[in-house]
C-alpha cells in the first residue's frame, strides 16, 4: 500500500460543476498538505497548501484537511476547461534535514462546456 | 527569475548508453529532488540532496548516480541506461519551510 492514494480518474465534469478530488494517507507524521496541477507536458505547479487541519481558500480552490481521518480534499467552484489537467496531492515531513514529498499518483479532471 | 531549470528537454538513448541530466535553481534552496513520472505510477523520488555536499536515496534509486555540484545544481545520472528508465524526469527544489515545491519543466527520456 502507497503512503499516499488517490483516485486517478479520469473525473468528467461539465463547466460551473463543484468538483472534489481527494487522498488519504497513512502517515501521520505528515505535516504539510499540498495540492498541485499539472498540465500536459508540463511541470506540476503548486495551488495551495496547509499546515493544519481545516479548511484553506484562495478564490475558487479550497483545500481541507482532516488529520484524524488522514483524509485531504481540494473543492473546486465553477469549474471552468481551463482547469482540465491533472491533480497531484503532495505531503511532506522532515527527514535527516530535508523535507521529503510523497506525492499522489495524481487525479486526472476535465471540465467540458 | 529562472527558478528550476533542467537539460536537455528531450533525449533518445540506446540501450547501454550514458548521460547525465542536468539541474539548476536560482532560488537559493537548499533541498533538491529528483523524480520520475510514470503512466499510473505517479512522481516517484529517485534521489534527494537537502543540502550541498549530501546526497540520499528515495523511492528508486537503483540505476541512478547523483551530484550535488553546489548549492545550485544538482545531476542525475544513468550509467547503463535501460528501456525500463523511459520515463519523464523532474528536478525539483524546496523552499526551507518545506510547503512549497519547485519544478523545472521536465526531461522526456526514451530509452531503445
Amino acid at each position: 500500500q502507497k503512503e499516499v492514494e488517490q483516485d486517478p480518474g479520469p473525473l468528467s465534469v461539465p463547466e460551473g460543476a463543484i468538483v472534489s478530488l481527494n487522498c488519504t494517507y497513512s502517515n501521520s507524521a505528515f505535516q504539510y498538505f499540498m495540492w498541485y496541477r499539472q498540465y500536459s507536458r508540463k511541470g506540476p505547479e503548486l495551488l495551495m497548501y496547509t499546515y493544519s487541519s481545516g479548511n484553506k481558500e484562495d478564490g475558487r480552490f479550497t483545500a481541507q484537511v482532516d488529520k484524524s481521518s488522514k483524509y485531504i480534499s481540494l473543492f473546486i467552484r465553477d469549474s471552468q476547461p481551463s482547469d482540465s489537467a491533472t491533480y497531484l496531492c503532495a505531503m511532506s515531513v522532515l527527514t535527516g534535514g530535508s523535507y521529503i514529498p510523497t506525492f499522489g499518483r495524481g487525479t486526472s479532471l476535465i471540465v467540458h462546456p | 527569475n529562472a527558478g528550476v531549470t533542467q537539460t536537455p528537454k528531450f533525449q533518445v538513448l540506446k540501450t547501454g548508453q550514458s548521460m547525465t541530466l542536468q539541474c539548476a535553481q536560482d532560488m537559493n534552496h537548499n533541498s533538491m529532488y529528483w523524480y520520475r513520472q510514470d503512466p499510473g505510477m505517479g512522481l516517484r523520488l529517485i534521489y534527494y540532496s537537502a543540502s550541498e555536499g549530501t546526497t540520499d536515496k528515495g523511492e528508486v534509486p537503483n540505476g541512478y548516480n547523483v551530484s550535488r555540484l553546489n548549492k545550485r545544481e544538482f545531476s542525475l545520472r544513468l550509467e547503463s541506461a535501460a528501456p525500463s528508465q523511459t520515463s519523464v524526469y523532474f528536478c525539483a527544489s524546496t523552499t526551507p519551510g518545506g510547503n512549497t515545491i519547485y519544478f523545472g519543466e521536465g526531461s522526456w527520456l526514451t530509452v531503445v
